[in-house]
Order: C-alpha cells, then structure tokens, then sequence
C-alpha cells in the first residue's frame, strides 16, 4: 500500500510563530486533505489539495504532485491551532477509502 | 446545513457485548466510511457504503460489520467485544466519488472493560 509520512511528529510554539508541517507520500494519489483533529476527536477540514497552493486566512497549502509531498503553513499561531493535524490521501481504486498519516501533534503556548 | 452526527458519542460495554454504532451523513452525500483511531494504530478505514453496497473494506475480522440504509445512514457492529475494540470511531460522509472531500462526524468513543 502507500506510505504516508508526516514531520515533525511534534511541534511547539509560542503563540505568533509560524509553523511548516510537511507530508510526503509514497506513490500518486488522487487527492490531498488536510485535518485538524480537535481536543473532542473531531477532524475538522482544512484543505482538499491535490496539487496545487490554497489559502484560508492564516492557513495555507501546497501540494507538489510531481515530488509527492504536501506542506500546511500556519502563520501567526494562536492556542487554538493546538491539536493534531492530519494529512490523508486517496490512493489507487479504492474508492472512498483515505489513507492517513500519523500526524503533527502540535502544542501552541500563550 | 446541518453536518456529519454520530450516535453515541461515549459507549460503556464489556468484553463480549456487542454493540451498534450510527452515522447520519450529510444531507445529499451517498458515501459513507468509517474509520477506527486508537493510540498504537492511528486511523485505520474500516468499511465504506455507497447507495447501500460496501464498495471497499478494510483489514479488520468478520466480528466487524456495516450496512447503509436508502436515506444513506449507516451503522456498523461489533460483536464479541474485545479490550483492543477500545477506540474512537469516525465516519465521514462525502457526495459521490472517492475524489470528493470527506467530511467526518464527531466520533462515538468506545471503552471496552
């Protein structure tokens, strides 16, 4: 199956620093999501990226098909963003299935 | 409009019990998938439905079930609880294809004793 990465596993920042997660990814895929996993276990959508850059307030995304990795930018961190953050791709035939990554566990300060 | 809910949010059981959980997805989606999140695993798919047929299944045992009703909600089982059932259970719902976003629920928090 494919491989997904995700780095730093961990990352902690005081709050106004900005933060690159990055996500790579062993083969081609037919998209790209971006999550944010809230305190309550919810994953909450950030970005369908399957290549490509987007942008939502202070949250951006880069998805570089050809090289197989995706990067989320946070810039102006605030404690809210703490959480996990996901990346999950769709791989191959396997219809409606994601396949995740471990995740960036990522702790802002006040 | 109104999102992805999942019934319970927390399930007490013991080993052996079975139990059922159950996903409404959004309002005109057709696919629903259910994924299992536990510390050591991370999250692992499941099953997924579409118009009331699994498309694609996941390496768990048979003790795992689903199924999808004609208004798209779901529900899947568990029998003969085992302490590594313990998990949050996820699904999401998206419109049709596999290359549509995903959108997930809040999850049911399952605690085997």
């Amino acid at each position: 199956g494919i491989q997904v990465e995700q780095s730093p596993p961990d990352l902690i920042l005081q709050e106004g620093a900005n933060s690159t997660l990055r996500c790579n990814f062993s083969d081609s895929v037919n998209n790209l999501q971006w999550f944010h996993q809230n305190p309550w276990g919810q994953l909450i959508n950030l970005f369908y990226i399957p290549s490509g850059t987007k942008q939502n307030g202070r949250l951006s995304a880069t998805t570089v098909a050809t090289e197989r990795y995706s990067l989320l930018y946070i810039s102006s961190s605030q404690t809210t963003d703490s959480g996990v953050y996901f990346c999950a791709v769709d791989w191959g035939s396997t219809l409606g299935r994601l396949y995740f990554g471990r995740g960036t566990q990522l702790t802002v300060w006040p | 409009k109104a999102g992805v809910t999942q019934t319970p949010r927390y399930l007490i059981k013991t080993r052996g019990q079975q139990v059922t959980l159950s996903c409404s997805p959004i309002s005109g989606h057709r696919s629903v998938s259910w994924y299992q999140q536990t510390p050591g695993q991370g999250l692992q798919f499941l099953f997924e439905y579409f118009s009331e047929t699994q498309r694609n299944k996941g390496n768990f045992p048979g003790r795992f079930s689903g199924r999808q009703f004609s208004n798209s909600r779901s529900e899947m089982n568990v029998s003969t609880l085992e302490l590594g059932d313990s998990a949050l259970y996820l699904c999401a719902s998206a419109k049709d294809t596999s290359t549509d976003t995903q959108y997930f629920g809040p999850g049911t928090r399952l605690t085997v004793l």
